[in-house]
């Protein structure tokens, strides 16, 4: 049930942009996106459901392509707040016993460099 | 969203030990989750916290190891029994207001066992 996610790792200078990927098998209801700093809890950026559509905030967004089962997230000019490790959580298709269940990928560990 | 508070936030316990972990809500969630995150790894699902029945457990974690309680909308409990160092972990739980709308993550519970 683990999405993939890539990269695993990014490096930036300030004000450059990143894509982070995820990908799975299953069929998705909905695909949420965290990003965890060193030590902290998971901080919830955005949910995506089923339906095929892009979200924006602020310079993050992110689209879901349902059809491939597909979610990325932009990150544009990016900031040194930008930093951390970004998961992707992944929600199959089926409710019931399921409904809601997060699945999530390995993480990619960005790095913004001033 | 609502305001999750994990008690302890850390804890050192002996082998063979168990340690209970409570979440509790500000306000009434019709789901609740509990993850584990084992040191520079992802986000593990453990179970879903079922109010009022028995919690749905994923591959892996069973009842007798992880019992968890969920007596109404607000709180829900997770016990790690039996502890071993492979325990040490983050575990952490999360709540989801409805079908739609984000999950969100307590601050964790930094569990080490000697």
């Amino acid at each position: 049930q683990q999405p993939v996610q890539s990269p695993q790792a990014v490096i930036l200078r300030e004000g450059e942009d990143a894509v982070i990927n995820c990908s799975s098998s299953k069929a998705l209801y909905s695909v949420h996106w965290y990003r965890q700093k060193h030590g902290e809890a998971p901080v919830f950026l955005m949910i995506l459901l089923k339906g095929g559509e892009q979200k924006g905030h602020d310079k993050i967004s992110a689209s879901f392509n349902e059809k491939k089962q597909q979610s990325s997230l932009y990150l544009t000019a990016s900031q040194l707040s930008y930093s951390g490790t970004y998961f992707c959580g992944t929600e199959p298709v089926g409710g019931g016993s399921t409904l809601g269940r997060l699945y999530f990928g390995r993480g990619t560990q960005l790095t913004v460099w001033p | 969203s609502a305001v999750i508070s994990q008690k302890p936030s850390r804890d050192i316990c002996q082998r063979g030990t168990s340690l209970t972990i409570q979440c509790q809500v500000d306000s009434q969630v019709t789901m609740m989750f509990w993850y584990r995150q084992q040191p520079g790894q992802s986000l593990t699902l453990i179970a879903t916290a079922n109010q009022g029945s028995e919690a749905t457990y994923e591959s892996g974690f069973v009842i007798d190891k992880f019992p968890i309680s969920r007596p109404n909308l607000t709180f829900s409990t997770l016990t790690v029994s039996n502890m071993s160092p492979e325990d040490s972990s983050i575990y952490l739980c999360s709540v989801k207001g409805t079908v739609n709308q984000p999950q969100h993550f307590g601050d964790g519970t930094r569990l080490s066992i000697l």
